[in-house]
C-alpha cells in the first residue's frame, strides 16, 4: 500500500518562529510536492521537487523554501513563521514523467502561527 | 495559463439523491483530468481520472467524461449517501509536465 506520511498532523508555533514540516514517501516516486490549502482558494503549489536536490518555485513560494537530502524526503521550511502562514499544508509524490499517473498525499498538516 | 473552474459549494442533497458537480477547463494541448476527493480530517485521494477526449473514468458509484468540445468534466453519481460527505477536487495536468493544477473544491455534504 502506498504511503506518504508528515511529521505532525497539528502543530502550533509563534511568529517568528522556524518551523520544519516534513514529509517521508516509500513509494520510491522521483516528485515530490507542498501544497498549502485555503478555503475558498483550493490548493497551491508551494515548491515541488524532481530529483534529490533539485527544487523549483511553485505558485507561492515566497516565504518558505524547501529541502530534499534524500530521494523520500521532502521539508518545506518557514524560516520566519508570520501569521499569514496559518494554513493546512499538504505534500505529495508522483512519478515522473507518467502523465497519467496521479498524486499521492499525505494526510496534511495543520499549521497555526500565533 | 492552465486553470479549473468549479461551481461553488456548498452543495447539499439528500441521501439517494443524485449528483453533479461541475468542472470545466483551460488547457492548451491534451490534459489528463482528475478528481480528487478529501474525507473530514484527511488528506486528497484520487477519486477517478480520464486521460483523453471521450474517455470515462468512474469509481465508487462516480463518473466523469472528458468532453474536449465543451471543455468539461463534470462529477455525476446517481444516488449519493451520507458517507460521500467531502470535498471534491477537480484537476488537471498538463501533457508535457508533472505538476497538477487544481481547482477551489466543492463541498459536499449528504443529509441522511
Amino acid at each position: 500500500d502506498v504511503k506518504v506520511t508528515q511529521s505532525s498532523r497539528y502543530l502550533v508555533k509563534r511568529t517568528g518562529e522556524k518551523v520544519f514540516l516534513e514529509c517521508v514517501q516509500d513509494m520510491d516516486h522521483e516528485n515530490m510536492f507542498w501544497y498549502r490549502q485555503d478555503p475558498g482558494l483550493g490548493l497551491r503549489l508551494i515548491y515541488f521537487s524532481y530529483d534529490v536536490k533539485m527544487k523549483e518555485k511553485g505558485d507561492i513560494p515566497e516565504g518558505y523554501s524547501v529541502s530534499r537530502e534524500k530521494k523520500e524526503r521532502f521539508s518545506l521550511i518557514l524560516e520566519s513563521a508570520s501569521t499569514n502562514q496559518t494554513s493546512m499544508y499538504l505534500c505529495a509524490s508522483s512519478l515522473q514523467g507518467v502523465v497519467t499517473d496521479t498524486q499521492y498525499f499525505g494526510p496534511g498538516t495543520r499549521l497555526t502561527v500565533l | 495559463g492552465n486553470s479549473v473552474t468549479q461551481m461553488e459549494g456548498p452543495v447539499t442533497l439528500s441521501e439517494e439523491a443524485f449528483l453533479t458537480i461541475n468542472c470545466t477547463y483551460t488547457a492548451t494541448g491534451y490534459p489528463s483530468l482528475f478528481w480528487y476527493v478529501q474525507y473530514p480530517g484527511e488528506g486528497l485521494q484520487l477519486l477517478l481520472k480520464a486521460t483523453k477526449a471521450d474517455d470515462k473514468g468512474s469509481n465508487k458509484g462516480f463518473e466523469a467524461t472528458y468532453r474536449k468540445e465543451t471543455t468539461s468534466f463534470h462529477l455525476e453519481k446517481g444516488s449519493v449517501q451520507v458517507s460521500d460527505s467531502a470535498v471534491y477536487f477537480c484537476a488537471l495536468k498538463k501533457s508535457s509536465g508533472d505538476k497538477l493544477t487544481f481547482g477551489t473544491g466543492t463541498r459536499l455534504a449528504v443529509r441522511p
